[in-house]
């Protein structure tokens, strides 16, 4: 089955730091860019990050940038996202979601994961 | 940025009925480049169109998207119980790419 599944999530305090992961199946998520998309309670979906076949680019919303780091590990089948300083505003369900695109992105998501619960809070 | 407003916030249907969703970007949205999604609790959001009217693979007929500019429109021709769910719209023409609040397609 062709699938993602995210892993991870929980409950941090502000400030801390929590790792997500993403495991894919059924497709060959080497030959796929990625990306992480988040909906915090209540509101609508909000694109976080991106990467490409190789890690070798990569991009973040401004609301991120500089705390969260986004990788893959394509022996393994997997993606990760490691959030660190995390605030209250982080607190979402984040999803992994396969781009269109295979070696350059279309900038849209053709299959998501059920996504993770993040929750920030002391 | 390109800030997406759907309305309404909220569709109260019946099973047969015709929905109407609208999608007004704040900016023109470059070229077609215009997705929508549905979403139900629980699960993964699913890609229903892109390019602002073809559909995704595997999604039925009844699902139609139009428009351009700056204003779009999902339409469901006839609305099946499993339809039920929030939809969303998203833009990828301009960085960074962004999605509409949704809109809830209830039972009514």
């Amino acid at each position: 089955e062709v699938q993602l599944v995210e892993s991870g999530g929980g409950l941090v305090q502000p400030g801390g730091s929590l790792r997500l992961s993403c495991a894919a199946s059924g497709f060959t998520f080497s030959s796929y860019v990625m990306n992480w998309v988040r909906q915090a309670p209540g509101k609508g979906l909000e694109w976080i990050s991106y990467i490409d076949l190789t890690s070798s680019t990569i991009y973040f919303a401004d609301s991120v940038k500089g705390r969260f780091t986004i990788s893959r590990d394509n022996a393994k089948n997997s993606l990760y996202l490691q959030m660190n300083s995390l605030r209250d505003e982080d607190t979402a369900v984040y999803y992994c979601a396969r781009d269109h695109g295979k070696t350059t992105p279309y900038w849209y998501f053709d299959l998501w994961g059920r996504g993770t619960l993040v929750t920030v809070s002391s | 940025e390109n800030v997406l407003t759907q309305s309404p916030g909220t569709l109260s249907l019946s099973p047969g009925e015709r929905a109407t969703l609208s999608c007004r970007a704040s900016q023109s949205v470059s070229s077609t480049y215009l997705a929508w999604y549905q979403h139900k609790p629980g699960q993964a959001p699913r890609l229903l169109i892109y390019g602002i009217s073809s559909r995704a693979t595997g999604i039925p007929d009844r699902f139609s998207g139009s428009g351009s500019g700056t204003d779009f429109t999902l339409t469901i021709s006839r609305l099946e119980p499993e339809d039920f769910a929030v939809y969303y719209c998203q833009q990828y023409g301009s960085p960074p790419l962004t999605f509409g609040g949704g809109t809830k397609v209830e039972i009514k």
